[in-house]
Formats: structure tokens, C-alpha cells, sequence
């Protein structure tokens, strides 16, 4: 089974400052199938990110997905109040499985 | 427009069998390349991928609950149905139904549903 660690478990930001999200897989996630999802309180998981760097549909592009092998990063640019929120990573390469989230919350 | 929807117990007692059933619309589980998983999240925790099946009939568990689940559909009647026995308390979570897209993600959620496992 593939283990995804998300560092760091919380990011306290300012809204306009950027947000550098790390995945990191126990093994090599095999063609780049890597998924990024927003979770907000009460509200179920919405797709960010696929392949590792393709936005899905209706994604801002101040959200973009970066990386191969076993590191990956999410970045949003500038953080609009809307971003604050848990972000999971996601492998499907092998069966699926989910990092642990990371928290961006207003500092 | 793809949307999906939970429906079950909410209230489970320990040793008993959960029944979730998983109502879609908007694709079909009989076009090649479709399919249809579950995903749990306990209250305050993070994402756990539980079971999948392809529009094939073909079924993917997770290792670690793989005794415990049985995944179906009925293709007539736009559902999928997830079994777990021997219910815990630590299974209470919220349980999510989930399209696959071709490319092996999940592109689109249901609501989620609460299942509270207690005495």
C-alpha cells in the first residue's frame, strides 16, 4: 500500500499570501496519478488537481499541482478567503489511497 | 449534470452489518470505463478509501478492511450498495459515494452520510 505523508499538518496564512502544499509517497506514484482535493467544514471533498498538475473543471487557476515520482506540491498563488480549508492528496496509481490533510487557516 | 447520494442507517449497534446504498444519476454503471467508490471520514480525520467497482462487475477493496466489505450494484436501478460487518465504534464516520472518472480519480461526491456505531 502507497502512504501519503502531507506536510506540514497546518498552514497559517494571510489572504494574498501564497501556499506551498508537500505530498510525500512511500513509493513511486506510477504515471503521475496524483489528486488534490478541498475539503470545507460540513462539505464533501471537491477535485482540485489530477495527474499531478491538470486543473479539473471550474478550478481557479491560482491552484496548480507540481511534481513526479514520490514529491508533489499543490500551490495556490494568491489565497482568497474561499481558500482557507483541508487539502488532501490522493494517489491512484495503485488502488487509492489519501495523505492525512493539511489545514490552511487564516493567521 | 453527475450527482450521488447516500442513504442508510445513521445509527448502527456494535457486531451489527451496515448497509449504505449509493443513488446516481447522470452516467450509467454499464458504459465501459465507469465506476463507483466509497470513501469514509471519521469526525475530524482524514479521508479512507474503502471500496470500488468498475462498470464491469470488476471489485477493489482496501487490504485492511477487505474481510469486512462487500461492494455491489444494480445497474437498472442506478445504485451501488457497500456492506460492512462486525461494526465498532471506530467505524462511526461520515460515508461517502464517489464517481470514478476513466482516469481513475473521483471526480464527483455525494453528500456524505453520518453512521454513528453505539451501544
Amino acid at each position: 500500500e502507497i502512504v501519503l505523508t502531507q506536510s506540514p499538518g497546518t498552514l497559517s496564512l494571510s489572504p494574498g499570501e501564497r501556499a506551498t502544499l508537500s505530498c510525500r509517497a512511500s513509493q513511486s506514484v506510477s504515471s503521475s496519478y496524483l489528486a488534490w482535493y478541498q475539503q470545507k467544514p460540513g462539505q464533501a471533498p471537491r477535485l482540485l488537481i489530477y495527474g499531478a498538475s491538470s486543473r479539473a473543471t471550474g478550478i481557479p487557476d491560482r491552484f496548480s499541482g507540481s511534481g513526479s515520482g514520490t514529491d508533489f506540491t499543490l500551490t495556490i498563488s494568491r489565497l482568497e478567503p474561499e481558500d482557507f480549508a483541508v487539502y488532501y492528496c490522493q494517489q491512484y496509481g495503485s488502488l487509492w489511497t489519501f495523505g492525512q490533510g493539511t489545514k490552511v487557516e487564516i493567521k | 449534470q453527475i450527482t450521488l447520494k447516500e442513504s442508510g442507517p445513521t445509527l448502527v449497534k456494535p457486531t451489527q452489518t451496515l448497509t449504505l446504498t449509493c443513488t446516481f444519476s447522470g452516467f450509467s454503471l454499464s458504459t465501459s470505463g465507469v465506476g463507483v467508490g466509497w470513501i469514509r471520514q471519521p469526525p475530524g480525520k482524514a479521508l479512507e478509501w474503502l471500496a470500488l467497482i468498475y462498470w464491469n462487475d470488476d471489485k477493489r477493496y482496501s487490504p485492511s478492511l477487505k474481510s469486512r466489505l462487500t461492494i455491489t450494484k444494480d445497474t437498472s436501478k442506478n445504485q451501488v450498495v457497500l456492506t460492512m460487518t462486525n461494526m465498532d465504534p471506530v467505524d462511526t464516520a461520515t460515508y461517502y459515494c464517489a464517481h470514478l472518472a476513466a482516469m481513475g480519480f473521483f471526480d464527483y461526491w455525494g453528500q456524505g452520510t453520518l453512521v454513528t456505531v453505539s451501544s
